[in-house]
Protein backbone atom coordinates (compact mmCIF):
# COMPACT_ATOMS: atom_id res chain seq x y z
CA UNK A 1 0.00 0.00 0.00
CA UNK A 2 1.13 3.34 -0.45
CA UNK A 3 2.93 5.46 2.30
CA UNK A 4 1.34 8.80 2.03
CA UNK A 5 -1.69 9.75 1.16
CA UNK A 6 -2.80 13.51 0.71
CA UNK A 7 -5.82 15.15 1.30
CA UNK A 8 -7.85 16.72 0.06
CA UNK A 9 -8.12 14.80 -3.06
CA UNK A 10 -8.90 18.23 -5.41
CA UNK A 11 -8.81 21.72 -4.33
CA UNK A 12 -10.27 24.64 -6.08
CA UNK A 13 -9.32 28.32 -5.22
CA UNK A 14 -9.31 31.86 -6.47
CA UNK A 15 -6.23 33.78 -7.34
CA UNK A 16 -4.66 35.33 -4.22
CA UNK A 17 -6.29 32.75 -1.59
CA UNK A 18 -3.78 30.70 0.83
CA UNK A 19 -3.98 26.53 -0.59
CA UNK A 20 -3.43 24.15 1.94
CA UNK A 21 -2.31 20.48 1.07
CA UNK A 22 -1.81 17.58 3.65
CA UNK A 23 -0.09 14.40 3.85
CA UNK A 24 -0.27 11.72 6.01
CA UNK A 25 2.66 8.35 5.78
CA UNK A 26 2.68 5.65 7.95
CA UNK A 27 6.34 4.46 9.07
CA UNK A 28 9.47 6.30 10.23
CA UNK A 29 11.15 8.22 7.21
CA UNK A 30 14.32 10.06 6.65
CA UNK A 31 12.77 12.92 4.66
CA UNK A 32 9.25 14.30 3.28
CA UNK A 33 9.33 15.31 -0.09
CA UNK A 34 6.96 17.51 -1.80
CA UNK A 35 6.08 17.24 -5.76
CA UNK A 36 4.58 19.39 -8.50
CA UNK A 37 3.14 17.79 -12.02
CA UNK A 38 1.37 19.85 -14.33
CA UNK A 39 -0.93 18.17 -16.84
CA UNK A 40 1.14 15.69 -19.10
CA UNK A 41 4.11 16.58 -18.02
CA UNK A 42 6.91 14.80 -15.48
CA UNK A 43 7.37 15.66 -11.56
CA UNK A 44 9.45 18.38 -10.48
CA UNK A 45 10.89 18.74 -7.37
CA UNK A 46 9.37 21.93 -5.06
CA UNK A 47 10.92 21.45 -1.43
CA UNK A 48 12.37 18.53 0.80
CA UNK A 49 11.77 18.57 4.78
CA UNK A 50 14.22 16.24 6.77
CA UNK A 51 12.62 14.41 9.82
CA UNK A 52 14.82 16.52 12.34
CA UNK A 53 13.29 19.52 11.48
CA UNK A 54 9.69 21.10 11.59
CA UNK A 55 9.12 23.53 9.05
CA UNK A 56 11.06 24.58 6.19
CA UNK A 57 10.52 27.79 3.69
CA UNK A 58 10.74 28.05 -0.37
CA UNK A 59 9.28 31.51 -1.83
CA UNK A 60 5.61 31.14 -1.79
CA UNK A 61 6.09 27.79 -0.07
CA UNK A 62 5.72 26.65 3.63
CA UNK A 63 6.08 23.04 4.41
CA UNK A 64 5.65 21.70 7.76
CA UNK A 65 6.14 18.30 9.04
CA UNK A 66 5.17 16.48 12.81
CA UNK A 67 6.65 13.47 12.73
CA UNK A 68 4.54 12.29 15.73
CA UNK A 69 1.29 12.43 13.97
CA UNK A 70 3.14 11.19 10.89
CA UNK A 71 1.72 14.11 8.55
CA UNK A 72 2.88 17.07 6.67
CA UNK A 73 1.43 20.29 4.72
CA UNK A 74 2.37 21.88 2.38
CA UNK A 75 0.73 25.95 2.35
CA UNK A 76 1.37 27.71 -1.08
CA UNK A 77 0.77 31.39 -0.37
CA UNK A 78 -1.08 33.94 -2.91
CA UNK A 79 -1.69 31.33 -5.09
CA UNK A 80 -1.55 32.15 -9.31
CA UNK A 81 -3.18 30.81 -11.95
CA UNK A 82 0.26 29.16 -13.01
CA UNK A 83 0.25 27.14 -9.72
CA UNK A 84 -2.87 24.85 -11.33
CA UNK A 85 -1.34 21.34 -10.83
CA UNK A 86 -0.89 18.02 -8.80
CA UNK A 87 0.95 17.99 -5.86
CA UNK A 88 2.58 14.96 -4.54
CA UNK A 89 4.12 14.05 -1.19
CA UNK A 90 6.72 11.59 -1.47
CA UNK A 91 8.23 9.98 2.12
CA UNK A 92 11.94 8.30 2.36
CA UNK A 93 11.86 5.33 4.38
CA UNK A 94 14.28 5.73 7.49
CA UNK A 95 15.75 2.29 6.96
CA UNK A 96 15.74 -0.29 3.66
CA UNK A 97 16.46 2.43 0.82
CA UNK A 98 16.14 5.83 2.10
CA UNK A 99 16.65 6.86 -1.40
CA UNK A 100 12.74 4.95 -2.06
CA UNK A 101 10.72 7.64 -2.49
CA UNK A 102 6.92 5.92 -1.91
CA UNK A 103 4.46 8.73 -3.31
CA UNK A 104 0.84 9.32 -2.53
CA UNK A 105 -2.00 9.64 -4.61
CA UNK A 106 -1.97 13.40 -4.91
CA UNK A 107 -3.69 16.83 -4.46
CA UNK A 108 -5.71 18.76 -7.72
CA UNK A 109 -5.06 21.86 -7.18
CA UNK A 110 -6.93 24.68 -9.41
CA UNK A 111 -6.56 28.11 -8.91
CA UNK A 112 -8.73 30.50 -11.06
CA UNK A 113 -8.22 33.81 -11.83
CA UNK B 1 15.30 19.98 -16.69
CA UNK B 2 17.94 17.19 -15.65
CA UNK B 3 19.72 15.18 -18.19
CA UNK B 4 16.95 12.43 -17.84
CA UNK B 5 15.41 10.99 -21.94
CA UNK B 6 12.62 7.87 -22.10
CA UNK B 7 11.92 6.45 -25.08
CA UNK B 8 9.43 5.81 -26.66
CA UNK B 9 6.98 8.95 -25.36
CA UNK B 10 3.99 7.09 -26.49
CA UNK B 11 3.82 3.57 -27.20
CA UNK B 12 0.28 1.74 -28.58
CA UNK B 13 0.86 -2.82 -28.69
CA UNK B 14 -1.11 -5.25 -28.65
CA UNK B 15 -2.22 -8.08 -25.76
CA UNK B 16 0.70 -10.45 -25.26
CA UNK B 17 3.55 -9.04 -26.98
CA UNK B 18 6.41 -7.72 -24.96
CA UNK B 19 7.62 -3.85 -24.63
CA UNK B 20 10.45 -2.31 -23.41
CA UNK B 21 11.10 1.44 -22.52
CA UNK B 22 14.16 3.10 -21.93
CA UNK B 23 15.73 5.42 -19.53
CA UNK B 24 18.48 6.98 -20.40
CA UNK B 25 20.73 9.62 -18.09
CA UNK B 26 23.56 12.24 -18.35
CA UNK B 27 23.62 12.84 -14.54
CA UNK B 28 25.44 10.14 -13.79
CA UNK B 29 23.15 9.53 -10.92
CA UNK B 30 23.29 6.02 -8.86
CA UNK B 31 19.59 5.08 -8.10
CA UNK B 32 17.39 5.04 -10.85
CA UNK B 33 13.36 4.12 -10.63
CA UNK B 34 10.35 2.67 -12.75
CA UNK B 35 7.24 4.08 -11.50
CA UNK B 36 3.54 3.72 -13.06
CA UNK B 37 1.52 6.42 -12.79
CA UNK B 38 -2.44 5.53 -12.89
CA UNK B 39 -5.64 7.70 -12.07
CA UNK B 40 -6.40 7.66 -8.02
CA UNK B 41 -3.22 5.88 -7.22
CA UNK B 42 -0.23 8.73 -8.11
CA UNK B 43 3.00 7.00 -8.29
CA UNK B 44 3.64 3.49 -7.97
CA UNK B 45 7.47 2.26 -7.55
CA UNK B 46 8.11 -1.18 -9.89
CA UNK B 47 11.56 -1.86 -9.63
CA UNK B 48 14.95 0.25 -8.87
CA UNK B 49 18.28 0.03 -9.35
CA UNK B 50 21.07 1.38 -6.94
CA UNK B 51 23.88 0.55 -9.25
CA UNK B 52 24.64 -1.50 -12.12
CA UNK B 53 23.46 -5.11 -12.15
CA UNK B 54 21.76 -4.11 -9.27
CA UNK B 55 17.59 -3.92 -9.11
CA UNK B 56 15.32 -4.77 -6.50
CA UNK B 57 12.10 -5.02 -6.72
CA UNK B 58 9.16 -2.30 -6.02
CA UNK B 59 5.49 -2.21 -4.68
CA UNK B 60 3.68 -3.35 -8.11
CA UNK B 61 6.94 -5.49 -9.74
CA UNK B 62 4.83 -8.60 -11.26
CA UNK B 63 4.82 -8.34 -15.05
CA UNK B 64 7.91 -6.23 -15.31
CA UNK B 65 11.22 -7.22 -15.36
CA UNK B 66 13.99 -4.14 -15.69
CA UNK B 67 18.18 -3.99 -16.73
CA UNK B 68 20.98 -2.18 -15.96
CA UNK B 69 24.06 -2.92 -17.86
CA UNK B 70 25.31 0.41 -17.44
CA UNK B 71 25.00 3.47 -15.66
CA UNK B 72 23.43 5.46 -17.67
CA UNK B 73 20.80 3.08 -19.10
CA UNK B 74 17.71 1.23 -17.25
CA UNK B 75 15.23 -0.87 -19.10
CA UNK B 76 11.85 -1.48 -17.99
CA UNK B 77 10.50 -4.63 -19.91
CA UNK B 78 6.92 -6.18 -19.83
CA UNK B 79 7.66 -9.76 -20.99
CA UNK B 80 3.95 -9.99 -22.18
CA UNK B 81 1.79 -7.03 -22.09
CA UNK B 82 -1.72 -6.85 -20.54
CA UNK B 83 -4.04 -4.27 -21.09
CA UNK B 84 -3.91 -3.79 -16.96
CA UNK B 85 -0.36 -2.26 -17.54
CA UNK B 86 -1.91 0.75 -19.86
CA UNK B 87 -0.23 3.37 -17.62
CA UNK B 88 1.98 6.16 -18.00
CA UNK B 89 5.51 5.61 -16.79
CA UNK B 90 7.98 7.73 -15.65
CA UNK B 91 11.70 7.31 -14.88
CA UNK B 92 13.60 8.93 -11.89
CA UNK B 93 17.16 9.26 -11.25
CA UNK B 94 18.60 10.10 -7.68
CA UNK B 95 22.67 10.58 -6.08
CA UNK B 96 23.22 7.93 -3.61
CA UNK B 97 23.43 10.77 -0.88
CA UNK B 98 20.39 10.78 1.97
CA UNK B 99 18.41 13.71 1.75
CA UNK B 100 18.44 14.32 -2.00
CA UNK B 101 15.42 15.37 -4.45
CA UNK B 102 14.76 12.99 -7.34
CA UNK B 103 14.82 14.25 -10.82
CA UNK B 104 12.16 12.99 -13.20
CA UNK B 105 11.37 11.88 -17.01
CA UNK B 106 8.96 13.32 -19.15
CA UNK B 107 7.19 9.99 -18.94
CA UNK B 108 6.09 7.01 -21.70
CA UNK B 109 2.24 6.73 -22.16
CA UNK B 110 1.61 3.34 -22.92
CA UNK B 111 -1.35 1.55 -24.55
CA UNK B 112 -2.31 -1.82 -24.47
CA UNK B 113 -5.18 -2.89 -26.80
Amino acid sequence: SQQGEEDPQALSIQEGENATMNCSYKTSINNLQWYRQNSGRGLVHLILIRSNEREKHSGRLRVTLDTSKKSSSLLITASRAADTASYFCATAPFSGGYNKLIFGAGTRLAVHP
Amino acid sequence: DAGITQSPRHKVTETGTPVTLRCHQTENHRYMYWYRQDPGHGLRLIHYSYGVKDTDKGEVSDGYSVSRSKTEDFLLTLESATSSQTSVYFCAISSREPNTEAFFGQGTRLTVV
